[in-house]
């Protein structure tokens, strides 16, 4: 099955600062990478996603990168701001298959 | 309701006990999902179904574990002869038709097994 793994398990910056969150993938045949974002006691949701067919997606402060041949995929917040605090998962799928998750990146936005 | 909706919110059961967690997704959602999330982990796969049809039980971490989804909406996950380590938040989350839609998950049922 998918292996996915993420990096770092915890990030801390400073407010206005740009974080990255970093993620890689074993199967090949992924094709969709989504990217959820859970608050503390809440349900984790989608942010932003992005297909295998595609290098780049962003929106407004957040984006999406996929390496295809090096099976890797980032989010990149820029501008951060507090509310940005939050766990953020990344995950990978084969089509209709499931979706496994990464670890998790806990993010800290200092003020 | 416009969400997934998943009961109870939280069960506590004595160890020895059988459970039942009731996943109800968005109407008209093809595949439903469970996962297992540990706090501060991400969500760990267990089983899915597309329609009625289990899909994939390979994350099921024994045989008292299992799920059905009898008329391809609402889903039941059944632990049977519970045991402390079944403690976690089991999530349902559901999708729609096509492989890359994206995946609703809902609030969760905090099981705790003294």
């Amino acid at each position: 099955g998918e292996n996915v793994e993420q990096h770092p398990s915890t990030l801390s910056v400073q407010e206005g600062d740009s974080a990255v969150i970093k993620c890689t993938y074993s199967d090949s045949a992924s094709n969709y990478f989504p990217w959820y974002k859970q608050e503390l006691g809440k349900r984790p949701q989608l942010i932003i996603d992005i297909r295998s067919n595609v290098g780049e997606k962003k929106d407004q402060r957040i984006a999406v990168t996929l390496n295809k041949t090096a099976k890797h995929f980032s989010l990149h917040i820029t501008e951060t701001q507090p509310e940005d605090s939050a766990v953020y998962f990344c995950a990978a799928s084969r089509g209709a298959n499931n979706l496994f998750f990464g670890t998790g990146t806990r993010l800290t936005v200092i003020p | 309701g416009a969400g997934v909706s998943q009961s109870p919110r939280y069960k506590v059961t004595k160890r020895g006990q059988d459970v039942a967690l009731r996943c109800d997704p968005i109407s008209g959602h093809v595949s439903l999902y469970w996962y297992r999330q540990a706090l501060g982990q991400g969500p760990e796969f267990l089983t899915y179904f597309n329609y009625e049809a289990q899909q994939d039980k390979s994350g099921l971490p024994n045989d008292r574990f299992s799920a059905e989804r009898p008329e391809g909406s609402i889903s039941t996950l059944t632990i049977q002869r519970t045991e402390q380590r079944d403690s976690a938040m089991y999530r349902c989350a559901s999708r729609g038709q096509g492989g890359n839609s994206p995946l609703h998950f809902g609030n969760g049922t905090r099981l705790t097994v003294t």
